[in-house]
């Protein structure tokens, strides 16, 4: 079955260090490919997707690439905020017979230190 | 507000006793979502609704898990018999549609803790 396997944390920083959480998957067919964050108290946000091979989703300054030839879809980010500090949750989603129920992977921490 | 909202936002409940949670989709949004967040784990899919039914109720953990939808709106988990390894968050999602290019929208999730 469809599985996405994720960095564990937590991930500890200091401010405007380079970010990167990996994640690589396991999935039939060509699965879209999406990274969410969830804040303190908040749910879920969907942050960035990429639809098929060798696209590149960016948001608030995080990039992922969908590497097909890797099964890969590493989140990065050129220099992070305390802001940032979150969990991030990479996710898949396939046809799985028309429901398109997304595959979570376990989540990584974030900690980002003045 | 125009997000998904979750009630109640915390419960605490003895082992035994029965619970409902409850979540109000996005205006419109025909699918709706419920996933399970234990602590270090991911999400844990447990049901989805397209309109008032849901066809597919296999990542419910047990029979004591039930869940319904009316109206096309708001939706409720009901668990019965709550045992200690029900602890956890529960989140709801909806979507305009169940597709793969439609977004899902979380709610903020009840935490729920058994004693």
């Amino acid at each position: 079955g469809d599985s996405v396997t994720q960095m564990e944390g937590p991930v500890t920083l200091s401010e405007e260090a380079f970010l990167t959480i990996n994640c690589t998957y396991t999935a039939t067919g060509y699965p879209s490919l999406f990274w969410y964050v969830q804040y303190p108290g908040e749910g879920l946000q969907l942050l960035l997707k990429a639809t098929k091979a060798d696209d590149k989703g960016s948001n608030k300054g995080f990039e992922a690439t969908y590497r097909k030839e890797t099964t890969s879809f590493h989140l990065e980010k050129g220099s992070v905020q305390v802001s940032d500090s979150a969990v991030y949750f990479c996710a898949l989603r396939g046809p799985k017979g028309g429901s398109y129920i997304p595959t979570f992977g376990r989540g990584t921490s974030l900690i980002v230190h003045p | 507000g125009a997000g998904v909202s979750q009630s109640p936002s915390n419960k605490v409940t003895e082992k035994g006793k029965d619970v409902e949670l409850r979540c109000d989709p996005i205006s419109g949004h025909t699918a709706l979502y419920w996933y399970r967040q234990s602590l270090g784990q991911g999400l844990e899919f447990l049901i989805y609704f397209q309109g008032n039914s849901a066809p597919d109720k296999s990542g419910l953990p047990s029979d004591r898990f039930s869940a319904e939808r009316t109206g096309g709106s708001v939706s409720t988990l009901t668990i019965q018999r709550t045992q200690q390894e029900d602890s956890a968050v529960y989140l709801c999602a909806s979507s305009l549609r169940v597709s793969l290019v439609d977004t899902q929208y979380f709610g903020p999730g009840t935490r729920l803790t058994v004693l």
